[in-house]
């Protein structure tokens, strides 16, 4: 059964950088799929923020572009999310899931908060 | 790249059935057959309900269902249960390695 658990900081002050870690079991990255970031603001919808290849081609949503970087390590056999400059509007609850253009397994999600 | 539009709300009485629509455009929902739909109770992360359309993953009851007619796909729910309620999102590929989501409806088992 493949599981994915996220774990960073769960408060992150306005301009820093917020940085998530998506560890996987069950399934190896090396083996295929790609893998992403969705999140969540309190009490809204679901926003795509981005998705990583094994190979490490990356492919992000043309609105946080210039702001993410995911990154994968396929020997820990997790990915990786940095999202720069943050505010307020980016506090929400982040998910890691994997992707082939569909979502199909989910991490439970972590609540980020930006708040100084 | 616009989010999919969806009803913010639907409901119906137990064993009814019930529908929601995801409308996208002709570069999203109308162009790739990687139309898919989740169920999110409070609190918990998303659940594949329906994939390419109207396909089940394993476990999934056959209550739901999917179709997609031009640029608009549709969930229906039949025989309604109380455990339905929940949030419901559908997402589409959209072209250059991007997904889009919907606004998401909040499904009501009155």
């Amino acid at each position: 059964q493949v599981q994915l658990q996220e774990s960073g900081p769960g408060l992150v002050k306005p301009s820093e950088t917020l940085s998530l870690t998506c560890a996987v079991s069950g399934y190896s990255i090396s083996s295929g799929y790609h893998w992403g970031w969705i999140r969540q603001p309190p009490g809204k919808g679901l926003e795509w923020i981005g998705s990583i290849y094994r190979s490490g081609s990356t492919y992000y949503s043309p609105s946080l572009k210039s702001r993410v970087t995911i990154s994968v390590d396929t020997s820990k056999n997790q990915f990786s999310l940095k999202l720069s400059s943050v505010t307020a509007a980016d506090t929400a609850v982040y998910y890691c899931a994997r992707v082939d253009w569909i979502f199909d397994y989910w991490g439970q999600g972590t609540l980020v908060t930006v708040s100084s | 790249q616009s989010a999919l539009t969806q009803p913010p709300s639907a409901s119906g009485s137990p064993g009814q059935s019930v529908t929601i629509s995801c409308s996208g455009t002709s570069s999203d929902v109308g162009a790739y057959k990687y139309v898919s739909w989740y169920h999110q109770h409070p609190g918990k992360a998303p659940k594949l309900m329906i994939y390419e359309v109207s396909k089940r993953p394993s476990g999934v009851p056959d209550r739901f269902s999917g179709s997609k007619s031009g640029n608009t796909a549709s969930l229906t729910v039949s025989g309604l249960q109380a455990e339905d309620e929940a949030d419901y999102y559908c997402s589409s590929y959209a072209g250059s390695n991007s997904v889009v989501f919907g606004g998401g409806t909040k499904l009501t088992v009155l």
